[in-house]
């Protein structure tokens, strides 16, 4: 089954704990994308890569970090974790968009809530 | 800046047709208009995308104005089941520009259906 797989999928934790958020998707596609979800303020990416070894900032990428070693992982790192990062992250990953050949569809995972005391 | 701008919420009863607007005043040529809908916490799910002709498909359908300025999504049956949030976005296809990878998604509407 085509799927995108975060874990964990809750996580409560404490203010410096480094942790890792795993993302991993078997559809073999090139584009994956971290997405953070705050009450009022809608789904904010973070992180993007286009394929293995190239990653950029999103619009909220403080306090994260990405890579991309293999193209059916994604993981997120959060060295120093703090209360603001307290929040619903969701992964998707998609074919690269060529309008004649796919649809560019974004596939997201489950979701990952995380609380940061 | 926002590339798209929608309302935050709207009603429709069920059985009747719920129209989503979404203004995207500053497309460019080659960015396409894509909807995606979250039902409660869950992963947002794709609906339907085109670039200037109307598309249709199982779920819904999508008018995109001649100008390309703006577009509704047309679901033409509403259920109580498509109570969700509904994300307008556009995407620039591969190769099309730097901004290829950055995706901004904005705050949605929320579509309440009532018996």
């Amino acid at each position: 089954e085509a799927q995108v797989t975060q874990n964990p999928r809750y996580l409560i934790t404490v203010t410096g704990k480094k942790l890792t958020v795993t993302c991993s998707q078997n559809m073999n596609h090139e584009y994956m994308s971290w997405y953070r979800q705050d009450p009022g303020l809608g789904l904010r990416q973070i992180y993007y890569s286009m394929n293995v070894e190239v990653t950029d900032k999103g619009d909220v990428p403080e306090g994260y970090k990405v890579s991309r070693k293999e193209k059916r992982n994604f993981p997120l790192i959060l060295e120093s974790p703090s209360p603001n990062q307290t929040s619903l992250y969701f992964c998707a990953s998609s074919l690269s968009f060529r309008g004649t050949t796919n649809t560019g569809e974004l596939f997201f995972g489950e979701g990952s809530r995380l609380t940061v005391l | 800046d926002a590339k798209t701008t929608q309302p935050p919420s709207m009603d429709c009863a069920e059985g009747r047709a719920a129209n989503l607007p979404c203004n995207h005043s500053t497309i460019s040529g080659n960015e396409y208009v894509y909807w995606y809908r979250q039902i409660h916490s869950q992963g947002p799910q794709y609906i339907i995308h085109g670039l200037k002709n109307n598309e249709t498909n199982e779920m819904a359908s999508l008018i995109i104005t001649e100008d390309r300025k703006s577009s509704t999504l047309i679901l033409p049956h509403a259920t109580l089941r498509d109570t969700a949030v509904y994300y307008c976005i556009v995407r620039v296809e591969f190769g099309g520009g730097t901004s290829y990878g950055k995706l901004t998604f904005g705050q949605g509407t929320i579509l309440t259906v009532h018996p």
